[in-house]
């Protein structure tokens, strides 16, 4: 399937650190995009990526597209407690649904 | 509203009811999708809406399913029969076009279902 894939599962980190995750998927893509999802809460949409770009920026979100390795990075910079969540990437190929996959739970520990 | 809007928000049936889950998407979005994510998985897509083109149905799980979007806004999700397995949180998300125009999408807070 299509599915995105994020790694790693779960990351701890120190408030004030930072924290990175991962997300591969299989096929071409339009564009990607990186949710968060508080315990029970809805997604937030973070950042959507071109698949013409490399590089994105917003706040101390930062992301990157390879698509030759079909992979993409989520960096966040100055981790703080609130940032704690499940972090998703969607991914579509010319089909109409999204493909999310199972998530990153990160614990930023104050 | 500001955002996207689902109700009810909790939900508790017993087994073999039929349920109704609303979603109110964002005023001008043309585009709806319904995705259920149960207990540790990721979401799974269920229903796509674009415009007044015919829903993309792949998604449903079974014939029990069923969804409608009525004057382009408003959509119902309908589960008859509920199973312990429909179980789950319903998302709904909106998007002013559909999947790879660019725009991002904007979900709402969702409907706990609990089939007991």
């Amino acid at each position: 399937s299509q599915q995105g894939e994020e790694d790693p599962q779960a990351l701890s980190i120190q408030e004030g650190e930072n924290a990175t995750m991962n997300c591969s998927y299989k096929t071409s893509i339009n564009n990607l995009q990186w949710y968060r999802q508080n315990s029970g809460r809805g997604l937030v949409h973070l950042i959507l990526i071109r698949s013409n770009e490399r590089e994105k920026h917003s706040g101390r979100l930062r992301v990157t597209l390879d698509t030759s390795k079909k992979s993409s990075s989520l960096l966040i910079t100055a981790s703080r407690a609130a940032d704690t969540a499940s972090y998703f990437c969607a991914t579509a190929d010319t089909g109409n649904q999204f493909y999310f996959g199972t998530g990153t739970s990160l614990t930023v520990i104050p | 509203g500001a955002g996207v809007s689902q109700s009810p928000s909790n939900k508790v049936t017993e087994k073999g009811k039929d349920v109704e889950l609303r979603c109110d998407p964002i005023s001008g979005h043309t585009a709806l999708y319904w995705y259920r994510q149960s207990l540790g998985q990721g979401l799974e897509f269920l229903i796509y809406f674009q415009g007044n083109s015919a829903p993309d149905k792949s998604g449903l799980p079974s014939d029990r399913f069923s969804a409608e979007r009525t004057g382009g806004s408003v959509s119902t999700l309908t589960i008859q029969r509920t199973q312990q397995e429909d179980s789950a949180v319903y998302l709904c998300a909106s998007s002013l076009e559909g999947w790879g125009q660019g725009y991002g999408y904007t979900f709402g807070s969702g409907t706990r279902l609990t089939v007991v």
